[in-house]
């Protein structure tokens, strides 16, 4: 139990376009989803913090306009990276909190977008 | 700011060998420690540390937090290949906005 699925693994796209990438919960509800953004060899950086049904919390230095970020369901989050650039070329990871959830381990990770800008 | 810093970054050792890992933090509001593994893709949890001195143990693999020094280490003994990886320390922290934050990683690779 406890699978979360991204989709698209792997995308490339010109620059100037958009690309959409989902996050799925899929044998559980997740209350809260959250976007991390992860370049070589560099850690993990929180990008935005999604609940469902409301608007997304943004880390301090993301363009929420740019990073669009939507948690319509209790099992699907979606992140949109408007009008792509080079510089946006990275590995997305989302992970999901089990709704029962109460401890920090019950966070599970996505396997990871790796997102390419030409 | 919070952060998380991981030391050694890198390191290369034998199977068998025992690793060390450090992980030191300074962060605002604490509210526990996390190792993660992580392979190809996801990190994969390990541990998750709140209280200063208690060891935790999952086979080869233990750690522990020092609360009032502010730092964990993550034991790995007898060491195998598949142990190779890049080991992710977070810490949780508390408040209006609970979030993660990582360290860079430390990779470690075991040769055969």
């Amino acid at each position: 139990g406890a699978v979360v699925s991204q989709h698209p693994s792997r995308v490339i796209c010109k620059s100037g376009t958009s690309v959409k990438i989902e996050c799925r919960s899929l044998d559980f509800q997740a209350t809260t989803m959250f976007w991390y953004r992860q370049f070589p060899k560099k850690s993990l950086m929180l990008m935005a913090t999604s609940n469902e049904g409301s608007k997304a919390t943004y880390e301090q230095g993301v363009e929420k306009d740019k990073f669009l970020i939507n948690h319509a369901s209790l099992t699907l989050s979606t992140l949109t990276v408007t009008s792509a650039h080079p510089e946006d070329s990275s590995f997305y990871i989302c992970s999901a909190r089990d709704r029962t959830g109460r401890t920090y381990n019950e966070q599970f990770f996505g396997p990871g977008t790796r997102l390419t800008v030409l | 700011e919070d952060k998380v810093v991981q030391s050694p970054l890198s390191l290369v050792v034998h199977e068998g060998d025992t690793v060390t890992l450090n992980c030191s933090y300074e962060v605002t509001n604490f509210r526990s420690l996390l190792w993660y593994k992580q392979e190809k893709k996801a990190p994969t949890f390990l541990f998750m540390l709140t209280s200063s001195g208690i060891e935790k143990k999952s086979g080869r693999l233990s750690s522990i937090l020092d609360k009032k020094e502010l730092f964990s280490i993550l034991n790995i003994t007898a060491t195998q290949t598949g142990d190779s990886a890049v080991y992710l320390c977070a810490v949780l922290t508390q408040g209006g906005s609970e979030k993660l934050v990582f360290g860079k990683g430390m990779k470690l690779t075991v040769n055969p």
